[in-house]
């Protein structure tokens, strides 16, 4: 089945304790990209990567981290949450940007206390 | 001004009634746009993509796009309890970005 898949599905960590959610997709896609979704600010775009290697920031990339060594992996990397990264994570991938449809993971549930 | 604009809602239809979604964006550039549906506590799901002025029509949906009033809408024919959800418009601007609004909520009553 073809699908996105992410880990863990909730997480409660505290503050400064390093962590990381895993995204990995089976499409063989080239593009993925991780969103932060919050009441009232809607699915803001945290990083994005169009190839193996290649990554940019989106609009909110501040306290986090990410690396494309493998076409399926898009690991995101938070090194030192804060209470304010408390959000709905999405991972997404797509067969290539302008203009592909994205297809997104399940969601990843953190809280940071 | 956000790239793309949604009411928030809630637009409550009764079960059978037509639901109309609209939403607009702010880059004349933009080329291509999609709809996508979300239940509380899920992921966005794909509904419709349009890139045409026009009407795009799947099943009970209808996407239509008016790019000289930047403006993007969703029909939803014969609305039905389990399509209460939030509507979310993306829009892909001249970047690599999928650019989200706010979605709307979508409330049908039986």
């Amino acid at each position: 089945e073809a699908q996105v898949t992410q880990n863990p599905r909730y997480l409660i960590t505290v503050t400064g304790k390093k962590l990381t959610v895993t995204c990995s997709q089976n499409m063989n896609h080239e593009y993925m990209s991780w969103y932060r979704q919050d009441p009232g600010l809607g699915l803001r775009q945290i990083y994005y990567s169009m190839n193996v290697e290649v990554t940019d920031k989106g609009d909110v990339p501040e306290g986090y981290k990410v690396s494309r060594k493998e076409k399926r992996n898009f690991p995101l990397i938070l090194e030192s949450p804060s209470p304010n990264q408390t959000s709905l994570y999405f991972c997404a991938s797509s067969p290539g940007t302008g203009g592909y449809e994205q297809y997104f993971g399940p969601g990843t549930r953190l809280t940071v206390t | 001004q956000k790239e793309v604009e949604q009411n928030s809602g809630p637009l409550s239809v009764p079960e059978g009634a037509i639901a109309s979604l609209n939403c607009t964006y702010s880059d004349r550039g933009s080329q291509s746009f999609f709809w996508y549906r979300q239940y509380s506590g899920k992921s966005p799901e794909l509904i419709m993509f349009i890139y045409s002025n026009g009407d795009k029509e799947d099943g009970r949906f209808t996407a239509q796009l008016n790019k000289a009033s930047q403006y993007v809408s969703l029909l939803i024919r014969d609305s039905q309890p389990s399509d209460s959800a939030t509507y979310l418009c993306a829009a892909h601007l001249n970047t690599d970005k999928l650019i989200f609004g706010t979605g709307t909520r979508l409330q049908v009553f039986p």
